[in-house]
């Protein structure tokens, strides 16, 4: 079946530095999408990439899709203590394929 | 205002005493998920409706049931709770399928303990 594996598993960074995670999918993906779940919260949606190659940015975030679309990175510049969390990468199954499998998630803390 | 919502937030129950969940959603949407959650993992996809078709996962434990009686509600039953239920569940929806479309929405969740 489809596995969707993140890289690093844990993250701890000085408030300030970047930040990058990276996703990859044994399968070629659709779409990605990438979710933050806070500590004690639910996944909340930040972005969904559609198109090979393509790059996305929400402030200090940035997205990217692999140009074979299996893979993709979520780099934060100049963390804040408002970024902790579990950031997870998420794709469909395939075309008609309505599961969504999720990423073994990349765990950000950030020391002040 | 509340797009998602499970209730109970907190549930606690014996092992092998039957638990309903519920989650009601306010976007009128097509897909509804559960997902189980435990600590440190990422969220496992349990089963899911598009609109009244009932899609199960290959490895979810017949132990585990869904009921979805209109397009806002739907209901996971565990029959028989065992101490490895114990777990974060977590009502999502969609428009549509993931592949066709956009973004899951996630309610709060509803932690389940089993003594």
């Amino acid at each position: 079946g489809q596995q969707v594996m993140q890289i690093p598993q844990y993250q701890h960074v000085q408030e300030g530095e970047d930040f990058t995670t990276y996703c990859n999918s044994s399968t070629t993906l659709s779409n990605i999408q990438w979710y933050k779940q806070r500590p004690g919260g639910h996944p909340v949606f930040l972005i969904q990439l559609v198109k090979s190659g393509e790059v996305k940015k929400q402030k200090r975030l940035t997205f990217q899709f692999g140009e074979a679309k299996k893979n993709s990175s979520l780099h934060i510049t100049a963390t804040q203590t408002t970024d902790v969390g579990t950031y997870f990468c998420a794709g469909p199954g395939g075309f008609g394929n309505e599961k969504l499998t999720f990423g073994t998630g990349t765990r950000l803390t950030i020391i002040p | 205002d509340a797009m998602v919502i499970q209730n109970p937030r907190y549930q606690v129950t014996q092992f092998g005493k039957p638990v309903t969940l519920s989650c009601s959603q306010t976007l009128n949407h097509n897909v509804m998920y559960w997902y189980q959650q435990k600590s440190s993992q990422a969220p496992k996809l349990l089963f899911h409706y598009y609109d009244k078709d009932f899609n199960n996962e290959a490895d979810t434990p017949d132990n585990f049931q869904s009921r979805r009686p209109n397009t806002s509600f739907c209901f996971l039953d565990i029959r028989s709770p065992g101490l490895g239920d114990a777990a974060m569940y977590l009502c999502a929806t969609s428009r549509e399928p993931p592949a066709v479309t956009d973004t899951q929405y996630f309610g709060p969740g509803t932690r389940l303990t089993v003594l």
